[in-house]
């Protein structure tokens, strides 16, 4: 089956700076690769995704990079602001047989950004 | 998106019983999924709920201990059978509008915490 791997695993930055979390994934055959939000006490927000067939997309401060040939794909959050401190967790998808919609989460990433 | 509510929001349980948590979807949405989870952790998937007919379960995870219905498009239930203290965990409800985009939402989830 699918394994994602994500780091790091905790992220301190300084307001207005930028973060980088790496995500990696094994099976070739993953096309959708979405990253979710998660403040204390709550479920998770889809914020961005991203598809197979692109390379990056932007959303405001909010980009997503993905190289299909090395399995990776990151989250970019620039100019970051204390309430971007949250949770942060990339999945990724196949839309085949018997898993079509079900999503395999990396382990997350506490970012802290401090004001 | 998809609009999902969970209850209860959290609950703490005896050792030996049971409880079951109830999904509710805003609109229609093809698949439905229950997640759990545990403290300071990534989300594991329990099984696939299925509108009419009994859930796809994911290794490790049986339908005795985790019975779950899905009596339409729009409202499904997990329970926890004859809980322990290992139980205790967040249990999130997920629900996606098309399959083939991969995108899910998720609600905010049920903590359970079991004495």
């Amino acid at each position: 089956g699918e394994n994602v791997e994500q780091h790091p695993s905790t992220l301190s930055v300084q307001e207005g700076d930028s973060a980088v979390i790496k995500c990696t994934y094994s099976d070739s055959a993953s096309n959708y690769f979405p990253w979710y939000k998660q403040e204390l006490g709550k479920g998770p927000q889809l914020i961005i995704d991203i598809r197979s067939n692109v390379g990056e997309k932007k959303d405001q401060r909010i980009a997503v990079t993905l190289n299909k040939t090395a399995k990776h794909f990151s989250l970019h959050i620039t100019e970051t602001q204390p309430e971007d401190s949250a949770v942060y967790f990339c999945a990724s998808n196949h839309d085949r047989g018997s898993t079509l919609g079900r999503l395999y989460f990396g382990r997350g990433t506490q970012l802290t950004v401090w004001p | 998106s998809a609009v999902i509510s969970q209850k209860p929001s959290r609950d703490i349980c005896q050792r030996g019983t049971s409880l079951t948590i109830q999904c509710q979807v805003d609109s229609q949405v093809t698949m439905m999924f229950w997640y759990r989870q545990q403290p300071g952790q990534s989300l594991t998937l329990i099984a696939t709920a299925n509108q009419g007919s009994e859930a796809t379960y994911e290794s490790g995870f049986v339908i005795d201990k985790f019975p779950i219905s899905r009596p339409n498009l729009t409202f499904s239930t997990l329970t926890v059978s004859n809980m322990s203290p290992e139980d205790s965990s967040i249990y999130l409800c997920s629900g996606g509008t098309t399959a083939n985009t991969g995108e899910l939402f998720f609600g905010e989830g049920s903590r359970l915490t079991v004495l």
